[in-house]
């Protein structure tokens, strides 16, 4: 089954306990993009990578770090989390080759950090 | 550049009534336009997409839109709701930049459906 599978789904920490938060696709697709969703404010990127070794930021990456050693993981890497990181927080991929694809996403399920 | 608009945080209507989701977007070449789907405590699905065929799209659930570019909008609509259809729906723009299609999000309408 075609999926974007992101570990944990929920998770309690404290202040400045780093933690990381996993990605995995299974559909072999170029682009992977991490988002934080929070009330009133929809969907904001954090990170993206249109391939391997390949990333940028963002419209809100600070206290964020991202890694792209294999096409198919792409994890979210909170070094200090701070209780302003306490939200929703979801990973997409997408296909990215030119023409062959429309920029349509593939979600995971979401994982709901909460920093106290 | 491109961006989203998205008429009304929250849209409350009654089962059997019809749903309008108002999208307006902006982009500098012909975009594709996406509406997305959030169930709660779920992660987003893609309810219909516009890639410059029709301009009238059917998607999941009885869902459609219909792509306007002279009002530059790309409403959601649905005869009839259902209470099942209460769900954040998200609109979205992808625009050719680079050769890259990174989509744009709108902020999210809330709808809610009365029995």
């Amino acid at each position: 089954e075609a999926q974007v599978t992101q570990n944990p789904r929920y998770l309690i920490t404290v202040t400045g306990k780093k933690l990381t938060v996993t990605c995995s696709q299974n559909m072999n697709h170029e682009y992977m993009s991490w988002y934080r969703q929070d009330p009133g404010l929809g969907l904001r990127q954090i990170y993206y990578s249109m391939n391997v070794e390949v990333t940028d930021k963002g419209d809100v990456p600070e206290g964020y770090k991202v890694s792209r050693k294999e096409k198919r993981n792409f994890p979210l890497i909170l070094e200090s989390p701070s209780p302003n990181q306490t939200s929703l927080y979801f990973c997409a991929s997408s296909f990215f080759a030119v023409g062959a694809q429309t920029g349509e996403l593939f979600f995971g399920e979401g994982s709901r950090l909460t920093v106290l | 550049a491109q961006s989203v608009t998205q008429l009304g945080s929250h849209v409350s209507v009654s089962e059997g009534a019809l749903v309008l989701l108002r999208c307006n977007y902006s982009s500098s070449v012909p975009p594709y336009l996406f509406w997305y789907v959030q169930y709660p405590n779920q992660g987003l699905q893609l309810l219909l997409k516009y890639t410059s065929a029709a301009t009238l799209v059917k998607g999941i659930n009885g869902f459609e839109a219909e792509f306007k570019k002279s009002e530059t909008s790309f409403h959601l609509t649905k005869p009839s709701a259902h209470m099942s259809d209460a769900a954040e729906y998200f609109c979205a723009v992808s625009a050719a930049s680079g050769g890259s299609y990174i989509p744009t999000f709108g902020r999210g309408t809330s709808l809610i459906v009365h029995p």
